[in-house]
């Protein structure tokens, strides 16, 4: 079974407009941490955003912000106000310190465009 | 500079011929990585480094072999290259902190023909 599962190949979005990227997760670990990357067109691999598994509050790092549901294993990306930098892959992904290694374990990407 | 870095950037290399990717980093982290990237499959674990001297596989191991003598340095070889094994190879390394981000170097992208 995929631990991290991004159901959305490719999405749009208008120019200012909101947009929320899918990623569900798979762990029996109690602790863990749950990552958004960027890969612009360049190729490399930009942090975007946090959160741990214990954290009362959903993370947020200025347009960007974590929708963290528990429950559902559930970490969408939401990304406000969009601009046309945004087009990019963005992979979610998951660290499980329960297995030492501390490694990340990434879903196959979203390829959003923004559209002017 | 700081960061950390990869070489070469590219690199087009024949069937059968041993190959190595270089990456470097200058924060002294502990852990290290190294994934490929291929279309529909995002970034897989091939293999990582918790210390120097200590490696361990990852998801995809088979034909590539590592070592970690220094603790800034984690060379990733191809012993004979097969063109499965075209990709773009990231290396990334973190802190001891579990709950900080993985930097990721620029990637090399390797063509075996």
């Amino acid at each position: 079974a995929q631990k991290i599962t991004q159901t959305q190949p490719g999405m749009f979005v208008q120019e200012k407009e909101a947009v929320t990227l899918d990623c569900t997760y798979d762990t029996s670990d109690p602790s863990y941490g749950l990552f958004w990357y960027k890969q612009p067109s360049s190729g490399e691999m930009i942090f975007l955003i946090y959160q741990g598994s214990y954290d009362q509050q959903n993370a947020t790092e200025g347009r960007y912000s974590l929708n963290f549901q528990k429950a559902r294993k559930s970490a969408n990306l939401v990304i406000s106000a969009s601009q046309l930098g945004d087009s990019a892959m963005y992979f979610c992904a998951m660290r499980e310190p329960g297995a030492g290694s501390y490694q990340l374990t990434f879903g196959k990407g979203t390829k959003l465009s923004v559209i002017p | 500079d700081a960061g950390i870095t990869q070489s070469p950037r590219y690199k087009i290399t024949e069937t059968g011929r041993q190959v190595t990717l270089m990456c470097h980093q200058t924060w002294s982290h502990s852990y290290m990585f190294w994934y490929r990237q291929d279309l529909g499959h995002g970034l897989r674990l091939i293999y990582y480094s918790a210390a120097a001297d200590i490696t361990d596989k990852g998801e995809v191991p088979d034909g590539y072999v590592v070592s970690r003598s220094k603790t800034e340095n984690f060379p990733l070889t191809l012993e004979s290259a097969t063109r499965s094994q075209t990709s773009v190879y990231f290396c990334a390394s973190q802190g001891q902190q579990k709950n900080t981000e993985a930097f990721f170097g620029q990637g090399t992208r390797l063509t075996v023909v």
